[in-house]
């Protein structure tokens, strides 16, 4: 079966905290989307990882991909209240006959930044 | 610069009802899919489209049909609405030609859907 798992499903922070989030995923591919969806919205695209080993930083997140290990990671550094929100991974099914598009899901990380 | 377009934004079906979520894009892009996202879930696939006039089934495509008569334009059919079809819709496109390597999918505004 393909799955995507991320942990924790739920995390409240305090400003200024450091936190990490994962995604485990057991499908062979080698490209790993996180999304970032607030409440009522739909999800805004924030990194594509497209091999083992990579890293992509932008403001205060940062996201690896390690192939092998089948694991993502989305670093929070000095979390801030505009990053409350619901953050997801994805991978796609391309190499199981799917397009590009064609993604499965895991079930979100609902991150709360308190001050 | 619209991007995936989604009507209607709400919509409230009672039992056995039927309705089309509209969705368009204007990027040209050949893919098209439909999710559904339940509430404390991630997306799932309903059904999808690599171009005009092929579409396929996804993850939970029961309850649903599709058409895809022109690039642009990809609906989504309820036949006899249920009340475990409430859920937000999303509709997205991508393209079929990598930019940097990337193919990415890019997302309508969702459609909140509620079944009573």
């Amino acid at each position: 079966e393909l799955k995507v798992e991320q942990n924790p499903l739920f995390l409240s922070m305090q400003e200024g905290k450091n936190y990490t989030i994962y995604c485990n995923y057991s499908t062979t591919s080698d490209r790993l989307y996180w999304y970032r969806q607030d409440p009522g919205k739909s999800l805004e695209s924030l990194f594509v990882l497209l091999s083992n080993g990579a890293v992509k930083q932008e403001g205060r997140l940062m996201a690896s991909l390690d192939t092998k290990a089948r694991l993502s990671t989305l670093h929070i550094t000095a979390a801030v209240h505009d990053l409350s929100a619901t953050y997801f991974c994805a991978v796609d099914r391309l190499n199981y006959g799917g397009s590009q598009g064609n993604l499965i899901f895991g079930k979100g990380t609902k991150l709360s930044v308190k001050p | 610069n619209a991007g995936v377009t989604q009507t209607p934004k709400f919509r409230i079906l009672k039992i056995g009802q039927s309705m089309t979520l509209q969705c368009a894009q204007d990027m040209n892009h050949n893919y098209m899919y439909w999710y559904r996202q339940d509430p404390g879930m991630g997306l799932k696939l309903i059904y999808y489209s690599v171009g005009a006039g092929i579409t396929d089934k996804g993850e939970v495509p029961n309850g649903y049909n599709v058409s895809r008569s022109t690039t642009e334009d990809f609906p989504l059919r309820l036949e006899l609405a249920a009340p475990s079809q409430t859920s937000v819709y999303f509709c997205a496109s991508s393209s079929d030609t990598p930019v940097g390597q990337v193919f990415e999918a890019f997302f309508g505004q969702g459609t909140r859907l509620t079944v009573v």
